[in-house]
């Protein structure tokens, strides 16, 4: 069974702060994304990874940066949160061969004041 | 760019009723669409996906069917049950990226 976890379910921070939000997944997916979720917005794609140190953007990638520096791990950085990026955040993998069923982690929460 | 519009953004059903979600996609190279089902407070769940070479797919009481020339694709869940109440969203794949649409509120009404 295809397991995600992400490193925090709730996170408050304050405006400036750098941010880290890590991915972790068991399955050995060379395919890693980190979303994020608004109201009426639906998934929106941040950045995503197709290998170990590789990285690409996705459609709003602005104000964010990743590290895939092991093939389980993806994190997320918002080099210096504002109140815009109060958000949920999802991480998804998936393998690089088919299937193409994403597995989601449990999304992480932020709040930056 | 890319994207994916999906209908309703609500829909309330009596239970027992079919329910009809529609998206339309814009990458002709998408091959790949999932459906996904969100309930409160958890992780986005693949409920049923089909591939672009297959026009209709379906699974006990959730079907979905793709139109390729139109670039439609849309999913049907019949008999519904207030279990079926949650967010539902579509998406489309191209080489590396999915595409989601908006996300529709599905409320069965016992």
């Amino acid at each position: 069974d295809v397991k995600v976890t992400q490193s925090s379910r709730y996170l408050v921070k304050r405006t400036g702060e750098k941010v880290f939000l890590e991915c972790v997944q068991d399955m050995d997916h060379e395919n890693m994304f980190w979303y994020r979720q608004d109201p009426g917005l639906g998934l929106r794609l941040i950045y995503f990874s197709y290998d170990v140190k590789m990285k690409e953007k996705g459609d709003i990638p602005e104000g964010y940066s990743v590290s895939r520096e092991k093939k389980e791990r993806f994190s997320l950085i918002l080099e210096s949160a504002s109140t815009n990026q109060t958000s949920m955040y999802l991480c998804a993998s998936i393998t690089g061969t088919g299937p193409y069923e994403q597995y989601f982690g449990p999304g992480t929460r932020l709040t930056v004041t | 760019g890319e994207n994916v519009e999906q209908h309703p953004s609500t829909l309330s059903v009596q239970e027992g009723d079919s329910a009809v979600i529609k998206c339309t996609y814009s990458d002709s190279a998408s091959n790949y669409f999932p459906w996904y089902k969100q309930e409160l407070g958890k992780r986005p769940q693949l409920i049923i996906d089909i591939r672009s070479n297959v026009g209709e797919k379906k699974d006990q009481r959730i079907a979905v069917t793709l139109n390729k020339t139109a670039k439609h694709f849309s999913l049907h869940i019949t008999e519904t049950q207030p279990e079926d109440s949650a967010v539902y969203f579509c998406a489309a794949k191209g080489t590396y990226k999915y595409i989601f649409g908006t996300g529709t509120r599905l409320k069965v009404l016992a």
